[in-house]
């Protein structure tokens, strides 16, 4: 079956715009979760849907925030964009809450200017 | 969850077994030790989880030592295409199994296989 897909790859923005990206989980997987990663701080969680709801959220402003449809996808947003929002922004998304291994898409690469 | 110590680097040759360690002292009885493994550029890849006892899948072992302080993650046969960042993470979970999907990752070792 198809794996975790995040649309766009890749994005350049300016600081100050805002940007939407998308991840499909893979078909019945219910949790969806985001992850930034930057060479200084490494992987970093951002937030975790299931069923539409925020489960959990890591240590991020305001500026970021998420949502997920009835179909599983989902959405993060950042607004007002910084130099420091550049980084690899991933998904991962698996199949029922507990000890299940979560499976990441490929990223999309933001840069913002 | 309980914080994790790896090595930042390490060498392999091809063919020969890669043993990965990990160190996670404060681990808490309800914590798993969940290992995955990021290829330059791409997202990261599920590897093996385990609690207490050894484990086995087709891409490599876990051994847990019984006080489960420390683990080592083996692949068998290392090949070139192992070239990795390996991380060891510790997750835990509420009672009935549920998790809030949140894996924190370090930094990782980054496995080197040479010909």
């Amino acid at each position: 079956k198809a794996g975790v897909t995040q649309t766009p790859r890749y994005l350049i923005k300016t600081r100050g715009q805002q940007v939407t990206l998308s991840c499909s989980p893979i078909s019945g997987h219910r949790s969806v979760s985001w992850y930034q990663q930057t060479p200084g701080q490494g992987l970093q969680f951002l937030f975790e849907y299931f069923s539409e709801t925020q489960r959990n959220k890591g240590n991020f402003p305001g500026r970021f925030s998420g949502r997920q449809f009835s179909n599983s996808r989902s959405e993060m947003n950042v607004s007002t964009l910084e130099l420091g929002d550049s980084a690899l922004y991933l998904c991962a998304s698996s199949s029922l809450e507990g000890y299940n291994e979560q499976f990441f898409g490929p990223g999309t690469r933001l840069t913002v200017l | 969850d309980a914080k994790t110590t790896q090595p930042p680097s390490m060498d392999c040759a091809e063919g020969r077994a890669a043993n990965l360690p990990c160190n996670h002292s404060t681990i808490s009885g309800n914590e798993y030790v969940y290992w995955y493994r990021q290829i330059h550029s791409q997202g990261p890849q599920y590897i093996i989880h385990g609690l207490k006892n050894n484990e086995t899948n087709e891409m490599a072992s876990l051994i847990i030592t019984e006080d489960r302080k420390s683990s080592t993650l083996i692949l068998p046969h290392a090949t070139l295409r192992d070239t990795a960042v390996y991380y060891c993470i510790v997750r835990g979970f509420l009672a009935g199994g549920t998790s809030y999907g949140k894996l924190t990752f370090g930094q990782g070792t980054i496995l080197t296989v040479h010909p």
